[in-house]
């Protein structure tokens, strides 16, 4: 079975700034994948960005990038020069191979709050 | 291309009745899941179906239960309403069906059910 704990039920950040939302996981599966997906008010979750258990390299998309260390089991994503519309939820979720297809397991989600 | 398309997008239901939710994935996508998103629970997995084949299914009463369509359509049922099961309910596509692969889903806005 795999788990996700996101440690931050909330978080303030100064536009402009950057910012790391914690995300740890779980898992006993030596291969697995991890997704960052962010949730706005209207509630579609919009996917972010992937880390491959068997990545060599950190995951970066634009602003988004994802601070994988393997050995502590530990996937942050950072977003770079925030900005107003980076306010919503924001959920770290996996899967990992030994699951019988695409199931995402998902931790509690930390919400981003931008100050202008 | 058209996104992952959920209808409805609101629905009231009373206690006992029952209600179809419909997901239409991202044209090409043959893998569809089903997640249920309550305050309490967070986010979880209900299941997923690939090429009209139930291939994984989460921890939930058989009150719940889904089809996939030959075109990838998918539905969800649930059965004898009861007030635990309002919820925002996320129907999610992915491209390919390998298992533990990079497997991006692609979540729709949801449909938010709420039980009288």
């Amino acid at each position: 079975a795999q788990k996700i704990t996101q440690t931050q039920p909330g978080m303030f950040v100064q536009e402009k700034e950057a910012v790391t939302l914690d995300c740890t996981y779980d898992t006993s599966d030596p291969s697995y994948g991890l997704f960052w997906y962010k949730q706005p008010s209207s509630g579609e979750m919009i996917f972010l960005i992937y880390q491959g258990s068997y990545d060599q390299q950190n995951a970066t998309e634009g602003r988004y990038s994802l601070n994988f260390q393997k050995a502590r089991k530990s996937a942050n994503l950072v977003i770079s020069a925030s900005q107003l519309g980076d306010s919503a939820m924001y959920f770290c979720a996996m899967t990992a191979k030994g699951n019988a297809g695409n199931m995402l397991t998902f931790g509690g989600g930390t919400r981003l709050m931008v100050k202008p | 291309k058209a996104g992952v398309t959920q209808t409805p997008r609101y629905l009231i239901k009373t206690r006992g009745q029952q209600v179809t939710l419909s997901c239409s994935p991202i044209s090409g996508h043959r893998s569809v899941s089903w997640y249920q998103q309550t305050p309490g629970q967070g986010l979880q997995f209900l299941f997923e179906y690939f090429s009209e084949t139930q291939r994984n299914k989460g921890n939930f009463p058989g009150r719940f239960s889904g089809r996939q369509f030959s075109n990838s359509r998918s539905e969800m049922n649930v059965s004898t309403l009861e007030l635990g099961d309002s919820a925002l309910y996320l129907c999610a596509s992915s491209p390919v069906g390998r298992q533990g692969a990079k497997n991006i889903q692609y979540f729709g806005a949801g449909t938010r059910l709420s039980v009288l």
